[in-house]
């Protein structure tokens, strides 16, 4: 089944504590993206990347950092969260990145920074 | 600034009802998405439109790229129509809108 995962899905911390976030598609998409979703803000990008190796800041980059050494995976990391943070994230992916492309979303991680 | 607008951004409808759902956006773009997001939060893609009209089933979803305005229709409402729905017009990157939170009362 075609699917884009995530975990943990759910994660409360405390302030400062490294955390990663994991995602993993198996379609073999070039695209993958990360969003982070607020009450009345909408859909966020934090960070994307056209393929492995190649990652660019979205719109709200500050405090997060991932990396893309396989095609598959592309993980969050919080290396200090902040209580700021705390928001639903989501992992995305798509074939190309291209606007006709569609895109397939994770199950979504809520994470609340104490 | 918003280059999204959803109307409106609550809906209750009587199953059966005919929905409409609007979005404008302010920016060039290539194509535009509408999602759904239902109450466990995981979000699914039912269109991408790059003029004109789509239908699956009982959705329907139209675009006129000149006046930047998409809708969104559901005919027939059915209490699992239940969900928000997100306008997401795609020009050099993706824009969001906010969303429309549809309750569909049986």
């Amino acid at each position: 089944e075609a699917q884009v995962t995530q975990n943990p899905r759910y994660l409360i911390t405390v302030t400062g504590k490294k955390l990663t976030v994991t995602c993993s598609q198996n379609m073999n998409h070039e695209y993958m993206s990360w969003y982070r979703q607020d009450p009345g803000l909408g859909l966020r990008q934090i960070y994307y990347s056209m393929n492995v190796e190649v990652t660019d800041k979205g719109d709200v980059p500050e405090g997060y950092k991932v990396s893309r050494k396989e095609k598959r995976n592309f993980p969050l990391i919080l290396e200090s969260p902040s209580p700021n943070q705390t928001s639903l994230y989501f992992c995305a992916s798509s074939l190309t990145g291209g606007p006709s492309d569609t895109q397939y979303f994770g199950p979504g991680t809520r994470l609340t920074v104490l | 600034k918003n280059e999204v607008e959803q109307s409106p951004q609550n809906l209750t409808a009587q199953e059966g009802e005919f929905i409409t759902i609007n979005c404008s956006y302010s920016v060039g773009i290539s194509a535009l998405h509408w999602l759904q997001q239902h109450p466990g939060g995981g979000i699914v893609s039912l269109f991408m439109l790059s003029s004109g009209k789509k239908k699956h089933g009982r959705l329907i979803a139209t675009i006129n790229i000149q006046e930047k305005h998409s809708s969104l229709h559901i005919t027939a409402s059915h209490p699992r129509d239940s969900a928000v729905y997100i306008c997401a017009p795609h020009g050099n990157q993706f824009y969001f809108g906010t969303g429309t939170s549809l309750t569909v009362i049986p």
